[in-house]
Order: structure tokens, then sequence, then C-alpha cells
């Protein structure tokens, strides 16, 4: 299976700050590779698939980029909606991976 | 509206077994792939299994393999998990997430769709 690993674990930062989150890939999952915010008591929800597109109706703050087995989520400018926990998932085969989480807290 | 509900869940003893269901409404249910993922209490998520738009094909994690069935009814639009020899680490919120179009050529795609879980607890 392939393993995806999340750094940091948690983040702590401010309104208004850029933050970034890195998911690292075992093997390449080519360009499939999802972004997920879930806020407790909630189902995640999706907000970037294919590395870099944006799901309908999600904030332009938010990008994806990278490529094989490096990747990244940017939120521009930190909104107080945005303090959640944040997973990347590759879709490229079975099983299907989730990272561990990225728990973005407010300073 | 496109919506996923998921019933069934509850209390079971290790060893015992437990039937989720989801209830799809709100799109051609019959066009995608659908998929099981949980999370234990304070845990990150995990993909559990899959099956294809015709219930033809079907995956699982290692975790559950030859334990969980997963099945479908695409004429009453329903999603099930069948769980057999219930362990302490099955205990999870079970998700049903909405995977790609795979009627409409679509074979690759996030989950864009969730409901919102259905608690499991494996405990003497």
């Amino acid at each position: 299976d392939i393993q995806m690993t999340q750094s940091p674990s948690t983040l702590s930062a401010s309104v208004g700050d850029r933050v970034t989150i890195t998911c690292r890939a075992s093997q390449s999952v080519s360009r499939w590779l999802a972004w997920y915010q879930q806020k407790p008591g909630r189902a995640p929800k999706v907000l970037i698939y294919d590395v870099s597109s944006l799901e309908s109706g999600v904030p332009s703050r938010f990008s994806g980029s990278g490529s094989g087995t490096e990747f990244t989520l940017t939120i521009s400018s930190l909104q107080p909606d945005d303090f959640a926990t944040y997973y990347c998932q590759q879709y490229n085969s079975y099983s299907y991976t989730f990272g561990q989480g990225t728990k973005l807290e407010i300073k | 509206e496109v919506q996923l509900v998921e019933s069934g869940g509850g209390l079971v003893q290790p060893g015992g077994s437990l039937r989720l269901s989801c209830a799809a409404s709100g799109f051609t249910f019959s066009s995608y792939n659908m998929n099981w993922v949980r999370q234990a209490p304070g845990k990150g998520l995990e993909w559990v299994s899959d099956i294809d738009n015709r219930g033809s094909n079907t995956n699982y994690a290692d975790s559950v393999k030859g334990r969980f069935t997963i099945s479908r009814d695409n004429a009453n639009n329903s999603l099930y998990l069948q769980m057999h020899s219930l362990r302490d680490e099955d205990t999870a919120l079970y998700y049903c997430a909405r995977g790609p179009a795979l009627g409409f050529g679509v074979v690759n795609d996030a989950f864009d769709i969730w409901g919102q879980g259905t608690m499991v607890t494996v405990s003497s």
C-alpha cells in the first residue's frame, strides 16, 4: 500500500497568515491526490482534487500543488472558518490511503 | 439535494456481526462507485472498501479483508457493508462516500459527497 505522510501534524497560525501543509507519498500517485477539511463532529469535505483542482464552492484562498510524491495545500490568508483538520488522500491505487492529518489551530 | 444517509450502527460484542446501510438520493446512484471510510474515535480517516457502479468489482483494506463485504442495490439506491467477526479495533464512525462516476467514464476521482456517519462500537 502507498503510505501518505503529512507534515506538520499540528500547525498554530493566526488569522491572515499564509500556511502550507505538505503530504508525501511513499511512491508516485500521479495526479490522483485530494485534500479534505474536517471539522469536529462533521464529515470530511473535499477541497482540492487531482492535485490542484478546486472543488466547486471552495474559496480561492485554498490551492494545491505538487506532483508524483510530494504535494502541498496552501491557504493564502487564514480565515476563522479554516481552523480544522486537513487530510490528504491518494486515489491512484488500492488501498486508497489518507495522511494522518494536520490539525490547524489558532495561535 | 445530493445526500447520503448511513444507518445500522450500534453496540456489538467482539466476534459479532452488523450490517450498515447507506441511502443515496439526489443523483444517479447507479453511475457512481461508492466507498466506506471509517474513523476511530480521535483518530484519522481509514478507507475500508469500495464497489464499482454496477456492483461487479469490490476492493477492501487489508484490515477488513475476509470479514467485511460491500454490496449495493442500484434499484433502491442503497449501499451496504456487512461486517462479521468484529474486533475492538473496528470501533469507529463509518462513513459512506461517493467516488468516481465510472458510469460516465471517470475512473479516478476524490470522494465528493459524504454521509454523516454511523457509529459502530465493538465491546463486551
